[in-house]
């Protein structure tokens, strides 16, 4: 059973425009979420998280929101560059030392 | 400081083979843990080390099975290898009551 789940496999957006990547939990015990993006060849990459006791977390061009009450969490990317162009994970941590991955969402920025 | 080095980067198996890969985690990270990646499943947890003991283990045969050295490095080892375990393995470490996991770049096994 999948408790973290990205239901869009992949997201298509023009440069300078806003992506926006969603991930749902069942488990309304996670106290904590992550973003990470992956490159080919690379291992992912920590990019912003959030606490249950926020409801946003803000850095830079990359805005997390949680959504408690529907156990649903976005991830807003302002202005998107071509760089951007990732596979885009959602992680929550229940607390006993593992992350529960989503199965990604690819992002491709056009140009 | 240096990353979290996984070697080797890409193997080829048969079936039935045995396979172990390596990590050295960052520098003062005492926490390693492997994760199994997969087209359509994501990151799946294997299991994680603290100081030499296993904590949390995830849902995966026992095949499956790690250790950590009092270095903090770490191995993975899969017996018996079948198809279904090609894929990107990754490890990641992290400091002590720190929550990001910092990945290195995994190491990519094909089994033929």
């Amino acid at each position: 059973d999948q408790q973290v789940k990205q239901n869009s496999p992949s997201l298509s957006v023009q440069e300078g425009r806003i992506s926006i990547l969603n991930c749902d939990y069942t488990n309304s015990m996670f106290d904590y979420f992550l973003w990470y993006k992956k490159y080919p060849a690379e291992g992912p990459t920590f990019l912003i998280s959030i606490s249950s006791i926020k409801d946003k977390n803000e850095d830079g061009r990359f805005t997390v929101f949680l959504n408690k009450s529907a156990k649903h969490l976005s991830l807003h990317i302002v202005p998107s560059q071509p760089g951007d162009s990732a596979v885009y994970f959602c992680a929550a941590i229940p607390g006993t030392y593992k992350y529960i991955f989503g199965t990604g969402t690819r992002l491709k920025v056009l140009a | 400081k240096a990353g979290v080095t996984q070697t080797p980067r890409y193997l080829i198996k048969t079936r039935g083979q045995q396979v172990t890969l390596s990590c050295s985690p960052i520098s003062g990270h005492r926490s390693v843990s492997w994760y199994q990646q997969t087209p359509g499943q994501g990151l799946q947890f294997l299991f994680e080390y603290f100081s030499e003991t296993q904590r949390n283990k995830g849902n995966f045969p026992g095949r499956f099975s790690g250790r950590q050295f009092s270095n903090s490095r770490s191995e993975m080892n899969v017996s018996t290898l079948e198809l279904g375990d090609s894929a990107l393995y990754l490890c990641a470490s992290s400091g002590s009551g720190a929550n990001v996991l910092t990945f290195g770049a995994g190491s990519r096994l094909t089994v033929l």
